[in-house]
Protein backbone atom coordinates (compact mmCIF):
# COMPACT_ATOMS: atom_id res chain seq x y z
CA UNK A 1 0.00 0.00 0.00
CA UNK A 2 3.15 2.24 0.68
CA UNK A 3 3.06 4.94 -2.25
CA UNK A 4 5.54 6.83 -0.99
CA UNK A 5 9.10 5.34 -0.02
CA UNK A 6 11.44 7.65 1.60
CA UNK A 7 15.79 7.25 2.54
CA UNK A 8 17.50 7.20 4.61
CA UNK A 9 15.96 5.73 7.34
CA UNK A 10 18.60 7.57 9.56
CA UNK A 11 21.13 10.21 9.02
CA UNK A 12 23.87 11.78 11.14
CA UNK A 13 25.51 15.21 10.15
CA UNK A 14 27.90 17.25 11.35
CA UNK A 15 26.80 20.91 12.90
CA UNK A 16 27.04 23.28 9.95
CA UNK A 17 26.28 20.23 7.27
CA UNK A 18 23.90 19.73 4.39
CA UNK A 19 21.52 17.12 5.60
CA UNK A 20 19.60 15.61 2.17
CA UNK A 21 16.35 13.61 2.76
CA UNK A 22 15.06 11.40 -0.45
CA UNK A 23 11.58 10.77 -1.15
CA UNK A 24 10.20 8.76 -4.58
CA UNK A 25 6.28 8.61 -5.29
CA UNK A 26 4.45 5.72 -7.36
CA UNK A 27 1.70 6.18 -10.09
CA UNK A 28 -0.74 8.16 -8.36
CA UNK A 29 -1.60 11.38 -8.94
CA UNK A 30 -0.86 13.57 -6.08
CA UNK A 31 -1.19 17.44 -5.88
CA UNK A 32 0.34 18.75 -2.78
CA UNK A 33 4.05 17.69 -1.32
CA UNK A 34 4.70 18.76 2.50
CA UNK A 35 7.36 17.40 4.74
CA UNK A 36 6.66 17.33 8.42
CA UNK A 37 9.24 17.39 11.70
CA UNK A 38 8.79 15.48 14.65
CA UNK A 39 10.57 15.79 17.54
CA UNK A 40 10.07 13.05 20.79
CA UNK A 41 7.04 12.86 21.98
CA UNK A 42 5.17 15.41 19.98
CA UNK A 43 3.00 15.03 17.12
CA UNK A 44 4.37 15.70 13.55
CA UNK A 45 4.36 19.28 11.95
CA UNK A 46 3.96 21.08 8.89
CA UNK A 47 7.75 22.04 7.89
CA UNK A 48 7.36 23.08 4.35
CA UNK A 49 5.71 22.01 1.47
CA UNK A 50 5.79 22.31 -2.40
CA UNK A 51 3.26 21.62 -5.37
CA UNK A 52 4.52 20.26 -8.32
CA UNK A 53 4.12 23.17 -10.86
CA UNK A 54 7.11 24.09 -8.97
CA UNK A 55 10.36 22.99 -9.15
CA UNK A 56 12.43 24.29 -5.72
CA UNK A 57 10.46 25.80 -2.93
CA UNK A 58 12.87 27.27 0.28
CA UNK A 59 11.97 29.09 3.34
CA UNK A 60 15.05 29.83 5.17
CA UNK A 61 17.59 27.10 5.68
CA UNK A 62 14.95 24.56 4.23
CA UNK A 63 14.46 23.65 0.47
CA UNK A 64 12.29 21.18 -1.26
CA UNK A 65 13.51 19.92 -4.79
CA UNK A 66 10.75 18.60 -6.87
CA UNK A 67 11.60 16.11 -9.72
CA UNK A 68 7.94 15.73 -11.67
CA UNK A 69 9.40 13.54 -14.43
CA UNK A 70 11.29 11.21 -12.03
CA UNK A 71 8.82 11.45 -9.60
CA UNK A 72 11.03 12.56 -6.46
CA UNK A 73 10.99 15.52 -3.91
CA UNK A 74 14.04 15.81 -1.05
CA UNK A 75 14.82 18.02 1.38
CA UNK A 76 17.36 19.54 2.24
CA UNK A 77 18.28 21.49 5.43
CA UNK A 78 21.56 23.89 5.40
CA UNK A 79 24.09 24.53 7.89
CA UNK A 80 22.53 22.00 9.90
CA UNK A 81 22.20 22.54 13.56
CA UNK A 82 21.51 20.42 16.52
CA UNK A 83 18.44 21.50 17.21
CA UNK A 84 17.57 20.20 13.75
CA UNK A 85 17.78 16.46 15.16
CA UNK A 86 14.31 15.17 14.70
CA UNK A 87 12.37 13.11 12.55
CA UNK A 88 11.38 13.82 9.11
CA UNK A 89 8.28 12.47 6.98
CA UNK A 90 7.79 13.45 3.62
CA UNK A 91 3.84 13.37 2.31
CA UNK A 92 2.07 13.33 -0.44
CA UNK A 93 -1.72 14.15 -1.37
CA UNK A 94 -3.68 12.19 -3.29
CA UNK A 95 -6.02 13.73 -5.90
CA UNK A 96 -9.37 12.62 -6.96
CA UNK A 97 -10.64 15.33 -8.78
CA UNK A 98 -10.74 17.35 -5.42
CA UNK A 99 -9.43 18.21 -1.95
CA UNK A 100 -9.55 15.53 0.53
CA UNK A 101 -6.53 16.68 2.97
CA UNK A 102 -5.71 13.06 3.14
CA UNK A 103 -1.75 12.45 3.33
CA UNK A 104 -0.01 8.95 2.61
CA UNK A 105 3.50 9.71 4.81
CA UNK A 106 7.20 7.98 4.17
CA UNK A 107 8.76 6.28 6.60
CA UNK A 108 10.16 8.80 8.34
CA UNK A 109 14.05 9.93 8.54
CA UNK A 110 15.75 10.04 11.85
CA UNK A 111 18.03 12.64 11.33
CA UNK A 112 20.62 13.33 14.41
CA UNK A 113 23.02 16.75 13.97
CA UNK A 114 26.45 16.36 15.87
CA UNK A 115 27.73 19.45 17.56
CA UNK B 1 -6.74 26.78 20.23
CA UNK B 2 -5.41 24.37 22.69
CA UNK B 3 -4.73 22.18 19.73
CA UNK B 4 -5.25 18.89 19.50
CA UNK B 5 -5.92 16.73 22.24
CA UNK B 6 -5.60 13.02 22.41
CA UNK B 7 -6.29 10.80 25.48
CA UNK B 8 -4.33 8.86 27.34
CA UNK B 9 -0.80 9.84 26.64
CA UNK B 10 -0.19 6.11 27.52
CA UNK B 11 -1.84 3.26 27.74
CA UNK B 12 -0.98 -0.18 29.13
CA UNK B 13 -2.97 -2.55 29.04
CA UNK B 14 -2.85 -6.87 28.86
CA UNK B 15 -3.53 -8.63 25.56
CA UNK B 16 -7.24 -9.45 25.07
CA UNK B 17 -8.70 -6.09 26.68
CA UNK B 18 -10.18 -3.44 24.78
CA UNK B 19 -8.64 -0.18 24.05
CA UNK B 20 -10.39 3.26 23.47
CA UNK B 21 -8.47 5.99 22.15
CA UNK B 22 -10.03 9.61 22.62
CA UNK B 23 -9.53 12.67 20.44
CA UNK B 24 -10.99 16.30 20.17
CA UNK B 25 -10.18 18.11 17.33
CA UNK B 26 -9.32 21.77 16.88
CA UNK B 27 -12.77 23.80 16.25
CA UNK B 28 -13.76 24.39 13.42
CA UNK B 29 -12.16 21.49 11.58
CA UNK B 30 -13.87 19.82 9.36
CA UNK B 31 -11.55 17.06 8.92
CA UNK B 32 -10.13 14.26 11.54
CA UNK B 33 -7.78 11.59 10.99
CA UNK B 34 -6.60 8.82 12.76
CA UNK B 35 -2.87 7.74 12.09
CA UNK B 36 -0.41 4.87 13.67
CA UNK B 37 2.94 5.35 13.93
CA UNK B 38 5.83 2.36 14.05
CA UNK B 39 9.35 2.32 13.53
CA UNK B 40 8.52 -0.33 10.56
CA UNK B 41 5.78 1.15 8.95
CA UNK B 42 5.81 4.64 9.76
CA UNK B 43 3.01 6.94 9.98
CA UNK B 44 -0.45 5.03 8.28
CA UNK B 45 -3.60 6.56 7.78
CA UNK B 46 -5.90 4.09 9.88
CA UNK B 47 -9.52 6.10 8.65
CA UNK B 48 -10.40 9.88 7.97
CA UNK B 49 -13.92 11.59 8.69
CA UNK B 50 -14.91 14.62 7.21
CA UNK B 51 -18.05 16.93 9.12
CA UNK B 52 -18.05 13.70 11.11
CA UNK B 53 -18.57 10.96 8.42
CA UNK B 54 -16.08 8.44 7.87
CA UNK B 55 -15.08 8.79 4.28
CA UNK B 56 -12.04 6.31 3.96
CA UNK B 57 -11.43 3.83 6.41
CA UNK B 58 -9.19 1.11 4.26
CA UNK B 59 -6.22 1.31 6.30
CA UNK B 60 -8.09 0.27 9.35
CA UNK B 61 -6.08 -2.98 9.57
CA UNK B 62 -9.06 -5.41 10.64
CA UNK B 63 -12.77 -5.63 12.08
CA UNK B 64 -11.12 -5.17 15.95
CA UNK B 65 -10.20 -1.84 15.12
CA UNK B 66 -13.41 0.64 15.02
CA UNK B 67 -13.65 4.41 15.01
CA UNK B 68 -16.50 6.75 15.70
CA UNK B 69 -17.33 10.64 15.32
CA UNK B 70 -20.13 11.10 17.10
CA UNK B 71 -19.75 15.14 17.03
CA UNK B 72 -17.31 17.44 15.55
CA UNK B 73 -15.88 18.06 18.55
CA UNK B 74 -14.97 14.00 19.50
CA UNK B 75 -13.51 11.12 18.05
CA UNK B 76 -12.85 7.47 19.76
CA UNK B 77 -10.35 4.73 18.51
CA UNK B 78 -11.48 1.49 19.73
CA UNK B 79 -9.72 -1.99 19.44
CA UNK B 80 -11.30 -4.77 21.03
CA UNK B 81 -9.71 -7.18 22.02
CA UNK B 82 -5.97 -5.63 21.83
CA UNK B 83 -3.24 -8.00 20.48
CA UNK B 84 0.55 -7.27 21.56
CA UNK B 85 1.10 -6.13 17.80
CA UNK B 86 -1.30 -3.33 18.16
CA UNK B 87 1.34 -1.23 20.37
CA UNK B 88 2.50 1.89 18.43
CA UNK B 89 1.59 5.40 18.71
CA UNK B 90 -1.45 6.68 17.74
CA UNK B 91 -2.20 9.80 16.27
CA UNK B 92 -5.00 12.15 15.71
CA UNK B 93 -4.79 15.28 13.42
CA UNK B 94 -7.30 17.59 12.47
CA UNK B 95 -7.66 20.37 9.47
CA UNK B 96 -9.76 23.00 8.00
CA UNK B 97 -12.12 22.46 4.85
CA UNK B 98 -10.29 23.37 1.41
CA UNK B 99 -11.97 26.25 1.04
CA UNK B 100 -10.75 27.55 4.26
CA UNK B 101 -7.31 29.30 5.70
CA UNK B 102 -4.74 27.06 6.27
CA UNK B 103 -6.89 23.80 4.59
CA UNK B 104 -3.38 21.93 3.59
CA UNK B 105 -2.27 21.72 7.21
CA UNK B 106 -2.41 18.63 8.96
CA UNK B 107 -2.58 19.64 13.07
CA UNK B 108 -1.65 16.58 14.82
CA UNK B 109 -1.88 15.99 18.46
CA UNK B 110 0.80 14.38 20.92
CA UNK B 111 0.29 11.09 20.58
CA UNK B 112 -1.19 8.18 22.74
CA UNK B 113 1.65 5.30 23.16
CA UNK B 114 0.14 2.11 23.28
CA UNK B 115 1.48 -1.04 24.81
CA UNK B 116 -0.42 -4.23 24.50
CA UNK B 117 1.73 -6.90 26.93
Amino acid sequence: QQQVKQSPQSLIVQKGGISIINCAYENTAFDYFPWYQQFPGKGPALLIAIRPDVSEKKEGRFTISFNKSAKQFSLHIMDSQPGDSATYFCAARPYYGGATNKLIFGTGTLLAVQP
Amino acid sequence: DAGVIQSPRHEVTEMGQEVTLRCKPISGHDYLFWYRQTMMRGLELLIYFNNNVPIDDSGMPEDRFSAKMPNASFSTLKIQPSEPRDSAVYFCASSPGPERSGANVLTFGAGSRLTVL
